[in-house]
């Protein structure tokens, strides 16, 4: 089956440092969506990319969908404490009908 | 945007025992679908629970252990049937808003937390 794999698993960061979380998966998707949960919130949606090689930005959060529309990275700049939380990807694959999630990437930031 | 309403927020229950899961929406919702989320991990869905229908399961999951309920547009129930500890997890609701295309955003509930003792 389908399988979405996030890298880093955890990723501790200093405030104000940039760091990038990636996305794989093991098919072709049709689209990617990224989203955020916080420490004991539920997920929020942040955004989708549908266009091979396209990109996406959110004030400090960049999001990019690869060219073979297999893996996606969301990259922030200048880390807040407000990052804090556990960064899923979720693709559905080609000629699918069902979202897969990653694994997630935790973000810790030390001030 | 969709307002979920999911209760209980946390359980704490005993082997054996059932527990049912509300989620309420403020407006009528095309898709529904109920996810676990265990601690430290990603989210796997149970099923999609269909209005007026059977829900469809996904692999690994079954209606006798996750029976689901969508009686109307805006509810539906999770029940989690005699529970072991290993049930012990965060059961969300989730749905999508627009006209059920598998690309749509999903919006989440707030979450139970399921403790099995």
């Amino acid at each position: 089956g389908q399988q979405v794999m996030q890298i880093p698993q955890y990723q501790h960061v200093q405030e104000g440092e940039d760091f990038t979380t990636y996305c794989n998966s093991s098919t072709t998707l049709s689209n990617i969506q990224w989203y955020k949960q916080r420490p004991g919130g539920h997920p929020v949606f942040l955004i989708q990319l549908v266009k091979s090689g396209e990109v996406k930005k959110q004030k400090r959060l960049t999001f990019q969908f690869g060219e073979a529309k297999k893996n996606s990275s969301l990259h922030i700049t200048a880390t807040q404490t407000t990052d804090v939380g556990t960064y899923f990807c979720a693709g559905i694959k080609a000629a699918g009908n069902k979202l897969t999630f990653g694994g997630g990437t935790r973000v810790l930031v030390k001030p | 945007s969709a307002v979920i309403s999911q209760k209980p927020s946390r359980d704490i229950c005993q082997r054996g025992t059932s527990l049912t899961i509300q989620c309420q929406v403020d407006s009528q919702v095309t898709m529904m679908f109920w996810y676990r989320q265990q601690p430290g991990q990603s989210l796997t869905l149970i099923a999609t629970a269909n209005q007026g229908s059977e829900a469809t399961y996904e692999s690994g999951f079954v209606i006798d252990k996750f029976p689901i309920s969508r009686p109307n547009l805006t509810f539906s129930t999770l029940t989690v049937s005699n529970m072991s500890p290993e049930d012990s997890s965060i059961y969300l609701c989730s749905v999508q808003t627009g006209q059920g295309a598998s690309n749509e955003k999903l919006f989440f509930g707030s979450g139970t937390q399921l403790s099995v003792l």
